[in-house]
């Protein structure tokens, strides 16, 4: 595709309940990243894939996060037992892969509501 | 701990100012040095990214710049317009691959 793509954009769901936020990278980019941005706060990084590599999943904030990359590709980010603090705006970037001239590109994010 | 800082937090200024938004980083050993926008509700839009070797890059009205050995980068937009309101971060990536993230600088350009 053209860009980064994120779904779904919004998502409302209740405490307790399991979530799974999708995203497509761009086409080729080896590099994909998740990232938090709670509201009023900065970027809060949850966990980077690279390839076949071990992801890093040293941001991840609880054993109730998790996250899949599928074929190199799609990833999914799964929240078990939501939680109101879950409640922020996911984003997902790619890039070509790592390195000095290496240019991140983001989503457009998933807003997560845990009511 | 890498700490990115952005100064000033908040930004407000008439149409047609040059301006500048400063973001202060304490790894030395980034790899680069990227500016986004983001606009209220939406994503991440990125503006420039700066090599380590490099000193600075220019993308139309936008002039970033970087001082790696103070650990300092420059955001300089030049005759600033409404549409040029949102939060600006910087981010850099240094061997840990990941980008670390500043706080932002929410501008506001008005009429």
């Amino acid at each position: 595709g053209a860009g980064v793509s994120q779904s779904p954009s919004n998502k409302v769901t209740e405490k307790g309940k399991d979530v799974e936020l999708r995203c497509d990278p761009i086409s080729g980019h080896t590099a994909l990243y998740w990232y938090r941005q709670s509201l009023g706060q900065g970027l809060e990084f949850l966990i980077y894939f690279q390839g076949n590599s071990a992801p890093d999943k040293s941001g991840l904030p609880s054993d109730r996060f998790s996250a899949e990359r599928t074929g190199g590709s799609v990833s999914t980010l799964t929240i078990q037992r939501t939680q109101q603090e879950d409640s922020a705006v996911y984003l997902c970037a790619s890039s070509l892969g790592t390195g000095r001239s290496i240019e991140a590109f983001f989503g457009q994010g998933t807003r997560l509501t845990v009511v | 701990k890498q700490e990115v800082t952005q100064i000033p937090a908040a930004l407000s200024v008439p149409e047609g100012e040059n301006l500048v938004l400063n973001c202060s980083f304490t790894d030395s050993a980034i790899y680069n040095l990227q500016w986004f926008r983001q606009d209220p509700g939406k994503g991440l839009t990125s503006l420039l990214l700066i090599q380590s070797s490099q000193r600075e890059q220019t993308s139309g009205r936008l002039n970033a710049s970087l001082d790696k050995s103070s650990g300092r980068s420059t955001l300089y937009i030049a005759a600033s317009q409404p549409g040029d309101s949102a939060t600006y971060l910087c981010a850099h990536t240094g061997g840990g691959n990941k980008l670390t993230f500043g706080t932002g600088t929410q501008l506001k350009v008005e009429l």
